[in-house]
């Protein structure tokens, strides 16, 4: 079957760094998405990747390894406003979106 | 209006009531998606529309009812829901449905089943 793991719930502290994790087992592989959720709001999407390696977006960056069948969302100089919770979802062969549970992001003062 | 649009943002309905759901997206996308959001479950795609056509539907039960009148309209139809249907019911759109094909979602309806 298919299925992406994420870690349930992450907190960090205001100003550091946090890495979240996504690792999947897919029928195929088009490219990984990951997207911010704010609670009671819509997900929005944050970043794409679908060759390995790292992709930068100001404060944001995504790691991929095809190979390994891994993701990271690499957050830096965090900020109260990033407590959220972030979506890893992997596009398979039929470019169908395969969504993990979501990792809850608790940022503390 | 911008984006992806819901209506109603909140729903209470009886588990004999019958409500509809209604999504717009003002994006000039081609298809459209309903997803269905329990606390701490993945995303589950309940239907696809490309070109007004539903190209998916992942077995859900026939008390869920989409209807896709044109490229920009999408609505789900319910009808004697049970309380385990309770959720946040997202809507999205994206230019298409292969290759690269980034969702924009609305911001969803909380339907809570009595």
């Amino acid at each position: 079957g298919q299925n992406i793991d994420q870690p349930t719930e992450m907190t960090a502290t205001e100003g550091a760094i946090v890495q979240i994790n996504c690792t999947y087992q897919t029928s195929g592989f088009n490219g990984l998405f990951w997207y911010q959720q704010h609670a009671g709001e819509a997900p929005t999407f944050l970043s794409y990747n679908v060759l390995d390696g790292l992709e930068e977006k100001g404060r944001f960056s995504s790691f991929l390894s095809r190979s390994k069948g891994y993701s990271y969302l690499l957050l830096k100089e965090l900020q109260m406003k990033d407590s959220a919770s972030y979506l890893c979802a992997v596009s398979d062969s039929n470019y169908q979106l395969i969504w993990g549970a979501g990792t809850k992001l608790i940022i503390k003062p | 209006e911008t984006g992806v649009t819901q209506t109603p943002r909140h729903l209470v309905m009886g588990m004999t009531n019958k409500k509809s759901l209604k999504c717009e997206q003002h994006l000039g996308h081609n298809a459209m998606y309903w997803y269905k959001q329990s606390a701490k479950k993945p995303l589950e795609l309940m239907f696809v529309y490309s070109l007004e056509e539903r190209v998916e539907n992942n077995s859900v039960p026939s008390r869920f009812s989409p209807e896709c009148p044109n490229s920009s309209h999408l609505f789900l139809h319910l009808h004697t829901l049970q309380p385990e249907d309770s959720a946040l019911y997202l809507c999205a759109s994206s230019g298409g449905t292969g290759d690269y094909n980034e969702q924009f979602f609305g911001p969803g309806t909380r339907l809570t089943v009595l």
